[in-house]
């Protein structure tokens, strides 16, 4: 079965500091795509940033990147400069060519302290 | 709109009755998704449809779960004799296409009494 663990709960983080996030997964699957979605108090999910297994190059989308360890599995995302309107749940997601899901981490509460 | 449209909001109702949750995809997207999110957790996959059909059901918990979809656009989830452990936001989502970013809607909120 096809995993994503985030080990950590909650997080905490200055304003304009960098904070990374940790996730790992499991698969045997060669073709998949990994996901950060970001879910302020509204409930809805919104997608962060996006990483195909395919490509060695880490994603980045402005002040959002990731680093993506393919053979260790691991898929972190680091938040540069952060702002106060980054405050929400951040969870990491994978997505199977064959499925049609995303399994979806538990869950980091991330803070940002003015 | 232009985004994932899911009603209602909220739904609180008794122990034991039927509920309806619908979801309106953004137009044109062909794969729909449902899951379920319990306080404090991440997002446990329901079902997906592609069109009309439903390729993968085996995130159902039980048979009191249903789900359809009609014309390729809206679809219903239907939760029978509800229990409490029902209780939880119900998420919706839709892609071009299954290989796309998934887009989600605000979700309904479902609590039991």
């Amino acid at each position: 079965a096809q995993t994503v663990t985030q080990s950590q709960p909650e997080m905490s983080v200055q304003e304009a500091e960098t904070v990374t996030l940790s996730c790992t997964y499991d698969t045997s699957e060669s073709d998949y795509y990994l996901f950060w979605y970001k879910q302020p108090p509204s409930r809805q999910m919104i997608l962060v940033i996006r990483q195909e297994a395919y490509k060695q190059q880490n994603a980045t989308e402005n002040r959002f990147s990731v680093n993506f360890q393919k053979a260790a599995k691991s898929f972190s995302l680091k938040i540069s400069d952060s702002q106060l309107g980054d405050a929400a749940m951040y969870f990491c997601a994978s997505y199977y060519n064959q499925g049609g899901k995303l399994i979806f981490g538990q869950g980091t509460e991330l803070s940002v302290k003015p | 709109g232009a985004g994932v449209s899911q009603s209602p909001s909220n739904k609180v109702t008794e122990k034991g009755k039927d509920v309806e949750l619908r979801c309106d995809p953004i137009s044109g997207h062909t794969a729909l998704y449902w899951y379920r999110q319990r306080l404090g957790q991440g997002l446990e996959f329901l079902i997906y449809f592609q069109g009309n059909s439903a390729p993968d059901k085996s995130g159902l918990p039980s048979d009191r779960f249903s789900a359809e979809r009609t014309g390729e656009s809206v679809s219903t989830l239907t939760i029978q004799r509800t229990q409490q452990e029902d209780s939880a936001v119900y998420l919706c989502a839709s892609s071009f296409n299954r290989n796309q970013p998934q887009h989600f809607g605000d979700g309904t909120r479902l609590s039991i009494l």
